[in-house]
């Protein structure tokens, strides 16, 4: 059973320059939330998907955008890329029944995308 | 504003020891507290969980502590091993509306156990 994937595994860019980073959630999982993980410091959320819409938004700038794709893979997306950009991006997928309340329900992270910008 | 404080930042102990690593959040709105393990390389995994109408959960050789009065709760790991050597980060999220939710997490402690 294939957990998160994501993709680049390593990526290095230019400041100003625009990436998209991938992300295909675990099977059976519809939801995937994106974090911007900095070197020595806890994941900070950027925002969620579900339905193909963007749910929930963490303290991000305009320059980071997503999309959810109907098979449930995400893309996110950043421009004007700036130093303190590099980061440790991590995908994290997820199922929540209809009516449950809240938690880690099959939150599973992927291994992330080391985002180097220069 | 950071909403969950943890410590201590890193933890040095010997194998069979119990380390012990601390969390305190600020919104009384959460309801739920997951710890999560990362090793280099990889993201975090999910370790063990606890809502605020527990006191403790136990499974295996990790142990939350909460104490919802103090807003702080605690990881005890038992019999630590070599192999417990990664960093572990502390979390909280709330319910919000249509059953979405966004961890929020500490800055993580490394934790390096001696053989």
């Amino acid at each position: 059973d294939a957990g998160v994937t994501q993709s680049p595994t390593h990526l290095i860019k230019t400041r100003g320059q625009q990436v998209t980073l991938r992300c295909s959630p675990k099977s059976g999982h519809d939801t995937v939330s994106w974090y911007q993980q900095a070197l020595g410091q806890g994941p900070q959320f950027i925002f969620q998907y579900y339905e193909e819409e963007e749910r929930q938004r963490g303290n991000f700038p305009d320059r980071f955008s997503g999309h959810q794709f109907p098979n449930y893979s995400s893309e996110l997306n950043v421009n004007a890329l700036l130093l303190g950009d590099s980061a440790l991006y991590l995908c994290a997928s997820s199922w929540i029944p209809p009516g449950q309340g809240a938690g880690g329900y099959g939150y599973t992270f992927g291994s992330g995308t080391r985002l180097t910008v220069v | 504003q950071q909403q969950v404080k943890q410590s201590p930042q890193s933890l040095i102990v010997q194998k069979g020891g119990i380390p012990i690593i601390n969390c305190a959040y600020e919104n009384t709105a959460f309801d739920y507290f997951p710890w999560y393990q990362q090793f280099p390389g990889k993201g975090p995994a999910l370790l063990i969980a606890i809502r605020p109408d527990v006191s403790e959960k136990k499974e295996g050789r990790f142990t939350i502590s909460f104490n919802k009065s103090a807003k702080q709760f605690s990881l005890h790991i038992m019999d630590s091993q070599p192999g417990d050597s990664a960093t572990y980060f502390c979390a909280a999220t709330r319910y919000q509306t249509a059953g979405s939710y966004q961890l929020t997490f500490g800055k993580g402690t490394k934790l390096s156990v001696i053989p």
